[in-house]
């Protein structure tokens, strides 16, 4: 199964961008990147998600290199509420729906 | 919408007994699944179901059963509960084809289950 590499955590200041590294490698061409994010006791909740071109919602940014071995999850101005654990996910053709979880990156966010 | 909705909150057992975790969802979602999530670590699923009537099993799936008899329910049963089941579990639910804007997964608050 693809498989996709994060840091363990970053910090950030509130206020400033943070950008979020994803490897991931071994991805095939029609795998889509999702990212989810899990705040303190409350289950995952869907952040964005990108095939090859760069994604922007109301709650961040994806960007995606060209050879789609990485990508960085962008946060453009962090809040102390966007402290949390960050997954970096591919969802794999023919895997249906299922996500595959790894340990995340925590991110803490300081004054 | 009450979104995904999961119940009990909180539960202890002894080794041995059985219980089943409910989760409903009132956004008619065709695919359900349900996670544990061990400390420290990332989401495994489970078992999972891609309409009523039909379940599946996920990466960790011996210990639970699943059925699913209407689109809204997903029960998750415990069979005779182990201190390895000690768990936060967290079910989800989304549409079937994600694609064309529906590529978001619902996930519950979670039900944090003490086995002793």
């Amino acid at each position: 199964d693809a498989k996709t590499t994060q840091p363990n955590s970053m910090e950030s200041n509130e206020e400033e961008p943070v950008h979020l590294p994803c490897n991931h490698s071994t991805i095939s061409g029609t795998d889509y990147i999702h990212w989810y994010r899990q705040l303190p006791s409350q289950g995952p909740e869907y952040v964005i998600h990108g095939l090859t071109s760069n994604v922007n919602n109301r709650m961040a940014s994806l960007a995606i290199a060209e050879d789609r071995k990485s990508s960085t999850l962008i946060l453009h101005r962090a809040t102390l509420r966007d402290a949390a654990v960050y997954y970096c996910i591919l969802r794999v053709t023919g895997g249906g729906n299922k996500l595959t979880f790894g340990t995340g990156t925590q991110l803490k966010v300081e004054l | 919408n009450a979104g995904v909705t999961q119940t009990p909150k909180f539960q202890v057992l002894k080794t041995g007994q059985s219980m089943t975790l409910q989760c409903a969802q009132d956004m008619n979602h065709e695919y359900m699944s349900w996670y544990r999530q061990d400390p420290g670590m990332g989401l495994r699923l489970i078992h999972y179901s891609v309409g009523a009537g039909i379940t599946d099993q996920g990466e960790v799936p011996n210990g639970y059963n699943v059925s699913r008899s209407t689109t809204e329910d997903f029960p998750l049963r415990l069979l005779s509960a182990a201190p390895s089941q000690t768990s936060v579990y967290f079910c989800a639910s989304s549409y079937r084809r994600l694609a064309g804007g529906r590529d978001e997964q619902f996930f519950g608050p979670g039900t944090r289950l003490t086995v002793l």
